[in-house]
């Protein structure tokens, strides 16, 4: 049906909070990435999922990242004990193959600030 | 450490003008060039990609020029439009590999 679509659009929390992000891929799409936008840069590549599985994880910043994939469709994004570097756009995109000429589309992004 | 650069970080062009970004990489490994648009408030969308076989795509008023022995690529952007207005990342990737390493971003706006 539609596009890819994140939520939530905002979120707000205190630092040491723990947060989830969801994003719902378009269907029928196997592949699914996490990128982070700061402020000024551009987009920081962070996971990426075929089906269930997640070959490349080497773009996590830390420990305190996490990120899993269900059912082949539906995956979170979870960060504990958040910190103000924390503070970007997350973006996640869906492709319908793996290979990289595949467009991926992206979602609207969930703009997360930690206080 | 960044892997692509690119420049200018904001421009400002009159409508029907020419805008010009510019990309530069040095890891020779990469060889799929994309570009992607962002509007505010919402995801980028690709726009026009290259692969490095080739000095030239275009697209419309859309057209990437590469230039592989200086390790640079540029987007250009014919009779620009206030529609055009967005920001515009240049981006790359290595073969077989998923993860593409994107620029910082230039924030076009075109003037009416």
């Amino acid at each position: 049906g539609a596009g890819v679509s994140q939520s939530p659009s905002n979120k707000v929390t205190e630092k040491g909070k723990d947060v989830e992000l969801r994003c719902d891929p378009i269907s029928g799409h196997t592949a699914l990435y996490w990128y982070r936008q700061s402020l000024g840069q551009g987009l920081e590549f962070l996971i990426y999922f075929q089906g269930n599985s997640a070959p490349d994880k080497s773009g996590l910043p830390s420990d305190r990242f996490s990120a899993e994939r269900t059912g082949g469709s539906v995956s979170t994004l979870t960060i504990q004990r958040t910190q103000q570097e924390d503070s970007a756009v997350y973006l996640c995109a869906s492709s319908l193959g793996s290979g990289r000429y595949n467009e991926q589309f992206f979602g609207p992004g969930t703009r997360l600030t930690v206080l | 450490q960044q892997q692509v650069k690119q420049s200018p970080q904001s421009l400002i062009v009159q409508k029907g003008g020419i805008s010009i970004i510019n990309c530069a990489y040095e890891n020779t490994a990469f060889d799929y060039f994309p570009w992607y648009q962002q509007f505010p408030g919402k995801g980028p969308a690709l726009l026009i990609a290259i692969r490095p076989d080739v000095s030239e795509k275009k697209e419309g008023r859309f057209t990437i020029s590469f230039n592989k022995s200086a390790k640079q690529f540029s987007l250009h952007i014919m009779d620009s439009q206030p529609g055009d207005s967005a920001t515009y990342f240049c981006a790359a990737s290595i073969n077989n590999f998923n993860k593409f390493y994107f620029g910082s971003g230039t924030k076009l706006n075109v003037k009416p």
